[in-house]
């Protein structure tokens, strides 16, 4: 069984309309992140939390909100989708105990805005 | 090496040769770095990691080079394999703030 599990893995969707990737993890990272990746850009981040009670923005957070519902479990939504949110979307989590710059990633979703 | 745009560079090696994959880091303060290996349909997979202290790491087939006096990284794949075609992604950080990624480069390694 995966550690980090995203679903969907793939979601087609229209201009406007809200949408939610989910995100769960059994690692038992207390940090969690969204990215975001592009070809040829590679991975942007999205937004991050450190803890259940800790949201930061990431580096393109404009259009995208987050919910970290439990330790396991942080969401990503997109509001009101744009054609330019197509891309492929991936959840990490890390290990501070460890070294919390090593992500463990999920197998991503592919998002498609038409 | 890192490339800006649309267009990963590929590396392409016969299998049995061994591979080096370069990349260029941006923040001369940069203190850690990690490469990882996305293979088609799955996210990125740590290989291996090298803090600034150090100029040389070694792995299992992999050994990662870094030369701070001109900011490059390398990522050495001894007795390359058909399972190590992918595309390798190196990222640095600074004082344990948040990775950043470089763009990519794709191994395709042939028979």
């Amino acid at each position: 069984d995966a550690d980090v599990t995203q679903t969907p893995r793939n979601r087609i969707t229209k201009t406007g309309k809200r949408i939610m990737l989910e995100c769960s993890q059994t690692k038992g990272h207390d940090r969690m992140y969204w990215y975001r990746q592009d070809p040829g850009l590679g991975l942007r981040l999205i937004y991050y939390s450190f803890d259940v009670k800790d949201i930061n923005k990431g580096e393109i957070s404009d259009g995208y909100s987050v919910s970290r519902q439990a330790q396991a479990k942080f969401s990503l939504s997109l509001e009101s989708a744009i054609p330019n949110q197509t891309a492929l979307y991936f959840c990490a989590t890390s290990d501070p105990e460890q070294s919390n710059e090593k992500l463990f990633f999920g197998s991503g979703t592919q998002l498609s805005v038409l | 090496g890192e490339s800006v745009g649309l267009h990963l560079p590929t590396l392409s090696v016969q299998e049995g040769d061994n591979s080096i994959i370069n990349c260029a880091y941006s923040n001369s303060a940069s203190d850690y770095f990690i490469w990882y290996k996305q293979e088609s349909g799955k996210g990125p997979q740590f290989i291996i990691d090298i803090r600034s202290n150090m100029d040389k790491r070694q792995g299992q087939r992999v050994t990662v080079l870094l030369n701070k006096t001109v900011k490059h990284l390398s990522l050495q794949i001894a007795a390359t394999q058909p399972g190590d075609s992918a595309v390798y992604f190196c990222a640095e950080t600074y004082n344990t703030d948040k990775l950043i990624f470089g763009t990519g480069t794709r191994l395709q390694v042939f028979p």
